[in-house]
């Protein structure tokens, strides 16, 4: 089954301590990204990766890192998370480029960040 | 800055009860209006493309069409499975990165 899969899907934790949240699609796609979605600001790109080895940020970069060593991965790193970070990611995977606008999307993981 | 809108933010309607949701969008020169449908605890799932003025779209209850300025979700005979958030966005392109704009998504409830 085609899937992009996020862990993990819910995660409490404290300010400052490091945590990444992993993503990993099946489909062989060449584009991932990361989307956080609140309420009242919808969903807002953090980051995206159109190949192996090639990252940029979206909209909201700040306090996130990712990297893309494989094709079917990519996970999203907080160094040091803060409050503001408490969110819904969704990582989501395209064929061509993401230019054809129809993503993938993972089930979400829910952070909170004490 | 783009944006895009949509309307109205919630929708309650009867089994049955024919309505529009409506998403207007401020980019010029679009590469394409997206309509994507997320159910609680999930993540967005595809539903359609469009992209040129006139352009329709339909799947089961759900038909899609666009305009210059806006585009329109009309939903027909709707059921309760068919209560969900349903997001529009507009695809953006900068240098390398294809982006999708969303906006705040409709919230429809369709009551039995």
């Amino acid at each position: 089954e085609a899937q992009v899969t996020q862990n993990p899907r819910y995660l409490i934790t404290v300010t400052g301590k490091k945590l990444t949240v992993t993503c990993s699609q099946n489909m062989n796609h060449e584009y991932m990204s990361w989307y956080r979605q609140d309420p009242g600001l919808g969903l807002r790109q953090i980051y995206y990766s159109m190949n192996v080895e090639v990252t940029d940020k979206g909209d909201v970069p700040e306090g996130y890192k990712v990297s893309r060593k494989e094709k079917r991965n990519f996970p999203l790193i907080l160094e040091s998370p803060s409050p503001n970070q408490t969110s819904l990611y969704f990582c989501a995977s395209s064929i061509a480029g993401g230019r054809t606008g129809e993503l993938f999307f993972g089930e979400g993981s829910r952070l909170t960040v004490l | 800055e783009d944006q895009v809108t949509q309307s109205p933010e919630a929708l309650r309607l009867q089994e049955g009860e024919s309505s529009s949701l409506n998403c207007s969008y401020t980019v010029s020169g679009l590469r394409g209006l997206f309509w994507y449908r997320q159910d609680p605890g999930k993540g967005p799932e595809f539903l359609f493309t469009l992209y040129s003025a006139g352009e329709e779209k339909e799947k089961e209850r759900l038909k899609a069409t666009l305009t210059k300025k806006e585009s329109f979700l009309h939903i027909t005979a709707p059921k309760p499975e068919d209560s969900a958030t349903y997001l529009c966005a507009e695809l953006y392109s900068g240098g390398s990165n294809y982006k999708l704009t969303f906006g705040k998504g409709t919230l429809l409830t369709v009551n039995p």
